[in-house]
């Protein structure tokens, strides 16, 4: 099975400060999610990166996926308070087949000091 | 942009009752929906697949017959904790994959907190 290591698990930071956040595969990704929970809450959906070596960005936030597939960062810029949160990354273990389901890292928990 | 609701959002119940759990999409229709769940501080981990129409998925550990799901239409699917105990307290997500070719994103419920006495 697919498994996702994200780092750090957790991050304080200074409102202002530019932050990253890594998800690493251990095999090959047909598409990498990003989502961004509240405590308590459901998860919003940043962004989806299929491509080796894709990059988006929405608003303050970039996401990459490295050439090789297996490797994402997220990286936000002049970080507020309204970006503190969970980040999780997820993986789409359908590995060609028909049977997709999303596969998710344990999280970085992200906190913004005003 | 699409919405998926849960219902309830908490739900507290004694020791032995059975709670149903829905989740909709809102403005688009779902031929799969998926059900997590997630202990504190922990991920999200993957109960089952349900495609409407058919039976669900099951991951590997999940009871079946604990973990009643029924997905009767493309905007509905629930879930039926049956005699619920309270090691089943935890918080519920489903999410709702739209038909869209090429597009794989899910989106998520709001979640339904379960604390069973």
């Amino acid at each position: 099975s697919q498994e996702l290591e994200q780092s750090p698990q957790s991050l304080i930071v200074q409102e202002g400060k530019n932050l990253t956040i890594n998800c690493t595969s251990s095999k090959t990704l047909y598409g990498l999610y990003w989502y961004k929970q509240k405590y308590g809450e459901g998860l919003i959906f940043l962004m989806m990166l299929q491509k080796g070596g894709e990059e988006k960005s929405h608003e303050k936030i970039t996401a990459k996926l490295d050439e090789k597939k297996q490797q994402s960062s997220l990286h936000i810029t002049a970080s507020q308070p309204s970006h503190a949160g969970i980040y999780l990354c997820g993986a789409d273990s359908r590995s060609g087949g028909s049977n997709y389901k999303l596969t998710f890292g344990k999280g970085t928990l992200l906190t913004v000091n005003p | 942009g699409a919405v998926v609701s849960q219902h309830p959002s908490r739900v507290i119940c004694k020791s032995g009752t059975s709670v149903k759990i829905e989740c909709r999409s809102l403005d688009f229709q779902a031929t799969t929906m998926f059900w997590y769940r997630q202990f504190p501080k922990q991920s999200l981990m993957l109960m089952a697949t349900s495609n409407e129409g058919s039976k669900a998925t099951y991951e590997q550990g999940v009871e079946k017959d604990k973990f009643l799901i029924n997905h009767a239409s493309l905007t509905l699917s629930t879930l039926t904790v049956t005699s619920a105990h309270p090691e089943d307290s935890s918080f519920y997500i489903c999410s709702a994959r739209p038909f869209r070719g090429g597009l794989n994103e899910q989106f998520f419920g709001p979640g339904t907190r379960l604390t069973v006495l």
